[in-house]
């Protein structure tokens, strides 16, 4: 299977500042089927992006995504307060999906 | 608006069954090019997909889990369901179900339940 590791761990940074969160992916993940969610305390997980790329509906514009083979990154443009919370990436170009364990973006 | 709503036994004893139920509202199970889906989530952990039927009905399983794990679809209520056997402490987690979208053979998740935790303890 397919192992995602997220880097960092735990981003510490401050509302209106750039957020850039890394997933790489142990081999390539076919036709960049990756997608990223977003999840608050005690929250289910919200779709972000899909396809790499893609924003899923009423996603805002702040929040990108990007990367092919095994490099992804999600960023957020201009943190808004609402935005601190623990993202997953996950693939689903091959069997099993996976996902990776997690970028905690916390206030500075 | 679709909604996925969990229920079932929160507290399992070791070597029992566990069983969640997922009501959907909003949307028809029986709608082609999404799976149904199950997910869970270790206290303070990451994410594991669990397994998923097809609105066919077929059911493809996580192979870390296959041997323990069946899912089932009801519908008639528009509902579906899991069962993981022989449970142990390291399946405590909180369970999800979530609707899945189709990319070829696999699927990412657009919809989710709230999220159910299932505690196994004696």
């Amino acid at each position: 299977e397919i192992v995602l590791t997220q880097s960092p761990g735990t981003l510490s940074l401050s509302p209106g500042e750039r957020a850039t969160l890394s997933c790489r992916a142990s081999q390539s993940v076919s036709s960049s089927y990756l997608a990223w969610y977003q999840q608050k305390p005690g929250q289910a997980p919200r779709l972000l992006i899909y396809g790499a790329s893609s924003r899923a509906t009423g996603i805002p514009d702040r929040f990108s995504g990007s990367g092919s083979g095994t490099d992804f990154t999600l960023t957020i443009s201009r943190l808004e307060p609402e935005d601190f919370a623990v993202y997953y990436c996950q693939q689903y170009g091959s069997s099993p999906e996976t996902f990776g364990q997690g970028t905690k973006v916390e206030i500075k | 608006q679709l909604q996925l709503q969990e229920s079932g036994s929160g507290l399992v004893k070791p070597s029992q069954t566990l069983s969640l139920t997922c009501a959907v509202s909003g949307g028809s199970i029986s709608s082609g090019g999404y799976s149904w889906s199950w997910i869970r989530q270790p206290p303070g952990k990451g994410l594991e997909w669990i397994g998923y039927i097809y609105h066919s009905g077929s059911t493809y399983y996580n192979p870390s889990l296959k041997s323990r794990v069946t899912i089932s679809v009801d519908r008639s209520k528009n509902q579906f369901s899991l069962k993981l056997s022989s449970v142990t402490a390291a399946d405590t987690a909180v369970y999800y179900c979530a609707r899945g979208i189709v990319a070829t053979t696999n699927y990412y998740f657009d919809y989710w339940g709230q999220g159910t935790l299932v505690t196994v303890s004696s």
